[in-house]
């Protein structure tokens, strides 16, 4: 079984339409990110959390929101799903306090707003 | 702000032949540098990170990466590249200026092996 899983894995809905993914970790990791990549424009940190009382804007949160329902779950919404939200979205986790620590990702989810 | 810059898209190379992905940085400080590589359906992996230490480092599937302080680049190469390496490749950098160390990430290079 992976060890970070995003579910669904495909998405397609309308615009204006109320979107959740999610995103659940066996890694035992306190940090979780939710990133979207776009072509030629790699990958931006939308929103990041440090455990689960503690939630924190990345560079693109307008538009969406989260929620840290425990260590091994973190979900990321779209409240009113707009076209240019079109875009494969990535759950990562990470292990804290080094300097060096790497991203473990998700296999993402594919959003397509029409 | 801290930043990487790839500057090819794309990269062909023929299968047995060394590769390079090439990538430059910006920091302020000591560069933490990091080689991520995507399959198609699949997430992220990590390939390999430098820190300190020897310029040249090594990471997964026989991939290493060239550290040049002097050039600000941080090139990703491979003696022998096979078909199996093809794949999207990132390189990042972690942002040390602000109280959150995040990685920041370059727009990615597509690397295309041929039989």
């Amino acid at each position: 079984d992976a060890d970070v899983t995003q579910t669904p894995r495909n998405r397609i809905t309308k615009t204006g339409k109320r979107i959740m993914l999610e995103c659940s970790q066996t890694k035992g990791h306190d940090r979780m990110y939710w990133y979207r990549q776009d072509p030629g424009l790699g990958l931006r940190l939308i929103y990041y959390s440090f455990d689960v009382k503690d939630i924190n804007k990345g560079e693109i949160s307008d538009g969406y929101s989260v929620s840290r329902q425990a260590q091994a779950k973190f979900s990321l919404s779209l409240e009113s799903a707009i076209p240019n939200q079109t875009a494969l979205y990535f759950c990562a986790t990470s292990d804290p306090g080094q300097l060096n620590e790497k991203l473990f990702f998700g296999s993402g989810t594919q959003l397509s707003v029409l | 702000a801290q930043s990487v810059a790839q500057p090819e898209d794309q990269v062909n190379v023929a299968e047995g032949n060394p590769l390079t992905v090439k990538c430059t940085y910006s920091v302020s400080g000591n560069p933490y540098l990091f080689w991520y590589v995507q399959y198609p359906n699949r997430g992220l992996q990590f390939l390999l990170k430098y820190i300190t230490g020897d310029n040249l480092v090594k990471g997964s599937y026989g991939f290493e990466a060239e550290f040049n302080k002097s050039q600000t680049s941080f090139h990703l190469k491979k003696p022998s590249a096979l078909v199996s390496d093809s794949a999207l490749y990132f390189c990042a950098v972690r942002d040390i200026d602000t109280g959150f160390q995040k990685l920041v990430f370059g727009t990615g290079t597509r690397l295309l092996v041929s039989p």
